[in-house]
């Protein structure tokens, strides 16, 4: 079964750099959750879109933005990254016909800022 | 708010001794709840999940979880651990509709020859 698939798996950049992190959802799934996960951390919710449009926002910082195209694909961009945003970043999808908000999520992007 | 607390940040075991992750949570709501699985530089995987019904989830590898409402927690289980069940474990607990997930810190199983 097709899974949810982000790129690139690794990124490495220098402070005050911005990235780019991509997200494609589950065939059909509407939904689409962004986390952040620190160094021994727990998943941090950042953003989430139904639709297109923002439908939830965690800590988020401003430096960050995201959206989701019409084909639901979603993207992080990230700038003036600072050291602390190195993290693993998942994204995760779902379908939201379902009563309940069952997540599949990626494999995550690993940022490493340097 | 939601909120999960993972009252063990690490459980050493030895092989094939059983092993109990606990989790409780608070909610002002129904909720449905998760547990999800890390390996090593790896993604989370869902274990196991309780949406409504029978109180006693049945997972993967044999793990198994307990919802008891009255005391809200949800507690994972497996009678027999292996070696290659070394992870981090969360909790996760969510709500209908688009609703993000709010995880637990996690809990490191290590299970020792």
């Amino acid at each position: 079964a097709a899974g949810v698939i982000q790129s690139p798996r690794h990124l490495i950049k220098e402070k005050r750099e911005t990235a780019t992190l991509k997200c494609y959802p589950i065939p059909r799934h509407d939904t689409v959750y962004w986390y952040q996960q620190g160094p021994g951390q727990d998943p941090q919710f950042l953003i989430s879109f139904y639709e297109k449009m923002q439908s939830d926002k965690g800590s988020i910082p401003d430096r960050f933005s995201a959206q989701q195209f019409s084909d639901y694909h979603s993207e992080l961009n990230m700038s003036s990254l600072e050291l602390g945003d190195s993290a693993l970043y998942f994204c995760a999808s779902s379908l939201q016909i379902w009563r309940y908000n069952e997540q599949f999520f990626g494999p995550g992007t690993r940022l490493t800022v340097l | 708010a939601q909120s999960v607390t993972q009252l063990d940040s690490q459980v050493p075991v030895f092989e094939e001794a059983p092993v109990e992750l606990r989790c409780n949570y608070s909610s002002s709501v129904s909720v449905y709840l998760f547990w999800y699985v890390q390996y090593p530089n790896q993604g989370l995987q869902l274990l196991l999940k309780y949406l409504s019904g029978s109180t006693l989830v049945k997972g993967i590898n044999g793990f198994e979880a307990e919802f008891n409402k009255s005391q809200t927690s949800f507690h994972l289980r497996k009678p027999s651990v292996h070696i290659s069940d070394t992870a981090e474990y969360f909790c996760a607990v969510g709500s209908g509709g688009s609703e993000k997930l709010v995880f637990g810190k996690g809990t490191k199983l290590t299970v020792n020859p």
